[in-house]
């Protein structure tokens, strides 16, 4: 029972260009919504969150969108840069109360000159 | 301020071992926990602990343990070492309020032969 989705294993885009990476969910308990950035042989490294509230959330580059209603949220990275090549997991928290997050499989995104 | 440290980095067991890994959270964290990853199953949340108390548990069998401290460093122990435990463990500590606050450590890399 996967209650987080990335359907996409991989995403190519040029340099410059914005980067959109997707995630859909079943549990309507989840209360927050938070994507990471892996590199090989390291820890993820967080890199934004949305409130269930929320419909969008913005931190420079990187924008996340939430639709409660299609249980989908979306990462948006404008301008794409090479550093930005890695592994991005989606998470979501359980509401419940418990610090227990829920994780995608990733999409591998990478940037090309 | 420093952040999540695990030790060691990389370890090699023999199966029927046991091992024990340690989790270091970032200093006023109370929250630590332990997360699992695979190439098959991807990050897989294993428990956490919230002042030395165990809050939540994943889906793994009861030869995975953890244990927290009173100053808040983590334990994971796994008992009698199968090769499908080799995988990647991460620990990620919270202060246990916002949603966004997980930071994650390196990562210790198990490999059971």
């Amino acid at each position: 029972d996967q209650q987080v989705k990335q359907n996409s294993p991989s995403l190519s885009v040029q340099e410059g260009r914005i980067s959109i990476l997707n995630c859909d969910y079943t549990n309507s308990m989840f209360d927050y919504f938070l994507w990471y950035k892996k590199y090989p042989a390291e820890g993820p490294t967080f890199l934004i969150s949305i409130s269930s509230i929320k419909d969008k959330n913005e931190d420079g580059r990187f924008t996340v969108f939430l639709n409660k209603s299609a249980k989908h949220l979306s990462l948006h990275i404008v301008p794409s840069q090479p550093g930005d090549s890695a592994v991005y997991f989606c998470a979501a928290r359980d509401g419940g109360g418990a610090q227990k997050l829920v994780f995608g499989q990733g999409t591998r995104l990478t940037i090309n000159p | 301020k420093a952040g999540v440290t695990q030790t060691p980095r990389y370890l090699i067991k023999t199966r029927g071992q046991q091992v024990t890994l340690s989790c270091s959270p970032i200093s006023g964290h109370r929250s630590v926990s332990w997360y699992q990853q695979t190439p098959g199953q991807g990050l897989q949340f294993l428990f956490e602990y919230f002042s030395e108390t165990q809050r939540n548990k994943g889906n793994f069998p009861g030869r995975f343990s953890g244990r927290q401290f009173s100053n808040s460093r983590s334990e994971m122990n796994v008992s009698t070492l199968e090769l499908g435990d080799s995988a990647l463990y991460l620990c990620a500590s919270s202060s246990g309020l916002e949603a966004y606050g997980y930071t994650f450590g390196s990562g210790t890399r198990l490999t059971v032969v």
